[in-house]
């Protein structure tokens, strides 16, 4: 159980497109789902908490117009990266955490590696 | 906000060997300590996690320690193969918000 999808596996786009990531857990219901980024050989980033049915909250430093986050339903979460430019190329992953488990373990997708040309 | 900080960097061991590595968190708030194992290119994989509420975890060759009082939490792992050579990553997940703060990570290589 706890199974958490990612999609796109990997994109490559031109510069000042936009690109979006889904998130989904498939045996669970999430309220709280979490995106990250991690550039090579560094640490997971959060980036923002996305709630459902209410709007992401960002950490400090990520612009919230550029990383757009909906999170319509108990099980989907997607990010948009708007006008992309090459300095948002990294690996973009999310987390999920069951609200039914009364620990705060996450269950995390398997990522999405963005390219921007 | 958490900031945890992890040592060292990089580790190098000999196959069958221990590998340690050590992590302090400053919020007290911090109620669970998760870690993960990542290969290149794929998601963090939880290896093993302790709670608030447990000084000291095992799992097999895994083993993580928890000191509420000092704020660190240690991962162990016994008789290392190459298998084990990855990158470790340590972390706290506050009570308050559920946000997980991560170490900077530990490239561990084990030596064949």
């Amino acid at each position: 159980g706890a199974v958490v999808s990612q999609h796109p596996s990997w994109v490559i786009c031109k510069s000042g497109t936009s690109v979006k990531i889904e998130c989904r857990s498939l045996d669970f219901q999430a309220t709280t789902m979490f995106w990250y980024r991690q550039f090579p050989k560094q640490s997971l980033m959060l980036m923002a908490t996305s709630n459902e049915g209410s709007k992401a909250t960002y950490e400090q430093g990520v612009e919230k117009d550029k990383f757009l986050i909906n999170h319509a339903s108990l099980t989907l979460s997607t990010l948009t990266v708007t006008s992309a430019h090459p300095e948002d190329s990294s690996f973009y992953i999310c987390s999920a955490r069951d609200w039914q488990n009364m620990y705060n373990e996450q269950f995390f997708g398997p990522g999405t590696r963005l390219t921007v040309l | 906000g958490e900031n945890v900080e992890q040592h060292p960097s990089t580790l190098s061991v000999q196959e069958g060997d221990s590998a340690v590595i050590k992590c302090t968190y400053s919020d007290s708030a911090s109620n669970y300590f998760p870690w993960y194992k990542q290969e290149l290119g794929k998601r963090p994989q939880l290896i093993i996690d302790i709670r608030s509420n447990v000084g000291e975890k095992k799992d097999q060759r895994i083993a993580v320690t928890l000191n509420k009082t000092a704020k660190h939490f240690s991962l162990h792992i016994t008789e290392t193969q190459p298998e084990d050579s990855a990158v470790y990553f340590c972390a706290a997940v506050s009570v308050n918000d559920y946000k997980l703060s991560f170490g900077a990570g530990t490239t561990v290589t084990v030596r064949a």
